[in-house]
């Protein structure tokens, strides 16, 4: 699976946007782009994931540039329950063995009150 | 219960003692993975089954980890003569597809922390 590469942390004010950069040059044809995060003390819990549009559900949005070399995931109205640790991962998307995630160090995100 | 479900949340263990680790998955998932979390740093990827099969373990760091899945359902980890090393998070997740299967989403438990002493 490819690489990526995110900042080690970010600060974000409670109720502003959080936009959480990730880079994956060298991700193939038929790599999707999953987000996960880990709040303290909790399990990794899934966010969202895109192949090459861009992706929206209830808890975030996914924009992937048209080379598909980078990705911001973006937390429309952040709140304090958002921060965590968040993990950009870039891999296959067929199941059994292929579903194994390789994590990064994540980007550490801080809600500001 | 609708989660991943982990026991115990917190074990220590001395030194050369075994450890049992379990994990329940969600009804109904056919694969289900273990990953080791060191302090700091990002889950890593331990070994992987489909139902009962363990079609993966390449990431058991030493012969001391044994992994079993016998019914196809809840899964131990097993940690023998454990050393301080092994001290980290154990988590545990599942998702409903197996092999072939499109962009089956996983579920992770909240994980049992190991402190060996």
């Amino acid at each position: 699976d490819a690489k990526t590469t995110q900042p080690p942390s970010m600060d974000c004010a409670e109720g502003r946007a959080a936009n959480l950069p990730c880079n994956h040059s060298t991700i193939s044809g038929n790599e999707y782009v999953y987000w996960y995060r880990q709040i303290h003390s909790q399990g990794p819990q899934y966010i969202i994931h895109g192949l090459k549009n861009n992706e929206t559900n209830e808890m975030a949005s996914l924009i992937i540039t048209e080379d598909r070399k980078s990705s911001t995931l973006i937390l429309p109205h952040a709140t304090l329950r958002d921060t965590a640790v968040y993990y950009c991962i870039v891999r296959v998307a067929t199941g059994g063995a292929g579903n194994m995630l390789t994590f990064g160090g994540g980007t550490r995100l801080m809600v500001k009150p | 219960g609708a989660g991943v479900s982990q026991s115990p949340r917190y074990k220590v263990a001395k030194r050369g003692q075994d450890v049992a680790l379990r994990c329940d998955p969600i009804s109904g998932h056919v694969s289900l993975f273990w990953y080791q979390q060191a302090l700091g740093q990002g889950p890593e990827f331990l070994t992987y089954f489909q139902n009962e099969a363990q079609l993966d373990k390449s990431g058991l760091p030493s012969d001391r980890f044994f992994a079993e899945r016998p019914e196809g359902s809840v899964s131990t980890l097993k940690i023998q003569r454990t050393q301080q090393e092994d001290s980290a998070v154990y988590l545990c997740a599942s998702s409903l597809g197996g092999t072939g299967t499109l962009n089956t989403e996983a579920f992770f438990g909240q994980g049992t922390r190991l402190t060996v002493v």
